[in-house]
């Protein structure tokens, strides 16, 4: 069974910064099954990012998302107000799923 | 346009169960896998199982084995997830979502389910 791990829990930033979020796997995951999901408060998760870096349908071009074997990394290169929320990192090549346990987003 | 539609919000007594429907509309349903995830108040995802409605393949978390069915129905277009013995843990934001391709990242999600569990 695959956990993950993302860093950091909290991180605090201003509009216009860049955000890097990590999520660390402990085992290798195919990175053609590694997402990236966003989840603003009473809403569902949206998905950003699947495949490891394929943004999907209508995600803005400032989230990108990287990373192979063990480690992935989403970036967001110019935060936006409406980008602060939790952020999640998935595998779903292997059952079970697995979930990374979030790291909020919070203005600074 | 897929959308999926959740049933309506629940309360049950520790012990008993609850059953969530998901109903699909848009896109081919048999040719994605649709999984439960919940949500407990404040905390994070957790994926509970999924179903593959074209191969009636099922898969449970190992957390949720023995409690959860997951199931199925084509002619409805319509998932379901039942949890049985429940106890004030199981309360929670139950959301279904479907895969939104064949790889199987969940693309398409449901507005979510409250379950409270109270005696």
């Amino acid at each position: 069974e695959i956990v993950l791990t993302q860093s950091p829990g909290i991180l605090s930033l201003s509009p216009g910064d860049r955000a890097t979020l990590s999520c660390r796997a402990s085992q290798s995951v195919s990175s053609s099954y590694f997402a990236w999901y966003q989840q603003k408060p009473g809403q569902a998760p949206r998905l950003l990012i699947y495949a490891a870096s394929s943004r999907a349908t209508g995600i803005p071009d400032r989230f990108s998302g990287s990373g192979s074997g063990t480690d992935f990394t989403l970036t967001i290169s110019r935060l936006e107000p409406e980008d602060f929320a939790v952020y999640y990192c998935q595998q779903y090549g292997s059952s079970p799923l697995a979930f990374g346990q979030g790291t909020k987003l919070e203005i600074k | 346009q897929v959308q999926l539609v959740q049933s309506g919000p629940e309360v049950k007594k520790p012990g008993s169960s609850v059953k969530v429907s998901c109903k699909a509309s848009g896109g081919t349903f048999r040719n994605f896998a649709i999984s439960w995830v919940r949500q407990a108040p404040g905390q994070g995802l957790e994926w509970m199982g999924g179903v593959f409605p074209g191969v009636g393949a099922v898969s449970y978390a190992r957390k949720s084995q023995g409690r959860v069915t997951i199931t199925a129905d084509e002619s409805t277009m319509t998932a379901y997830m039942e949890l049985s013995s429940l106890r004030s843990e199981d309360t929670a934001t139950y959301y279904c979502a479907r895969a939104h391709d064949t790889s199987g990242a969940l693309g398409y999600w449901g507005q979510g389910t409250l379950v409270t569990v109270s005696s």
